[in-house]
């Protein structure tokens, strides 16, 4: 079955940076868009960032734009989150998520399907 | 940014009951709507896609509706394993947006 793991999380200073990762297993990850979604504490849900299956084509939130890289290593069926110039407003639960549809000419459905179960990440001095 | 608006943000029921979750879309989003369940601690679980179809494996017990900029949520009785918070999605435009969530709790 499809499975997602998510690691790299811990505490961190702001300003400094952090390298989160999604082993995914059970699925052709190659096929399919994936996503990190992110949930400060207590609060809903927000898309940060999206990849396409191949890599071709990434969308970032607006509140992660040039601080945050989504990547991606099909050979080895891993997700990657480089986040940098942290800020305290980061500080949240970090899923990845797979996009429900296998991928056509690069592009993502929107419907998150498989979830991993969260890596946190804590922004503070 | 399209902007979803889920009411109520909370509720509380029994078990047996029929309850109804509502998000309104700040625009028309062509049904291009979700329904997730999130329990304590886990990952959300999408319950109904494309704003009225049951994700495989979920219970018939959840039905969604609507179109336009208004959808629906409801289950039709409700079971102990339901009390947890849902949440609706959009993805006719990015970014993606989420409402606020409706936790739903035991009365």
């Amino acid at each position: 079955q499809v499975q997602l793991v998510e690691s790299g999380g811990g505490v961190v200073q702001p300003g400094r940076s952090l390298r989160l990762s999604c082993a995914a297993s059970g699925f052709t990850f190659s096929s399919y868009a994936m996503y990190w979604v992110r949930q400060a504490p207590g609060k809903g849900l927000d898309c940060v960032a999206i990849i396409s299956n191949d890599g071709s084509n990434n969308y970032y939130a607006d509140s992660v734009k040039g601080r945050f890289t989504i990547s991606r290593d099909n050979t080895n069926n891993t997700l990657s989150l480089q986040m940098s110039s942290l800020r305290a407003e980061d500080t949240a639960i970090y899923y990845c998520a797979r996009d429900w549809a296998i991928a056509v000419a690069g592009n993502w459905q929107g419907t998150l399907d498989s979830w991993g179960q969260g890596t946190l990440v804590t922004v503070s001095s | 940014d399209i902007q979803m608006t889920q009411s109520p943000s909370s509720l509380s029921a029994s078990v047996g009951d029929r309850v109804t979750i509502t998000c309104q879309a700040s625009q028309d989003i062509r049904k291009y709507l979700n329904w997730y369940q999130q329990k304590p601690g886990k990952a959300p679980k999408l319950l109904i896609y494309d704003a009225s179809y049951l994700e495989t494996g979920v219970s018939a017990r959840f039905r969604g509706s609507g179109s336009g900029t208004d959808y629906s949520f409801t289950i039709t009785s409700l079971q102990p394993e339901d009390f947890a918070t849902y949440y609706c999605q959009q993805y006719d435009n990015l970014p993606y947006t989420f409402g606020q969530g409706t936790k739903l709790e035991i009365k």
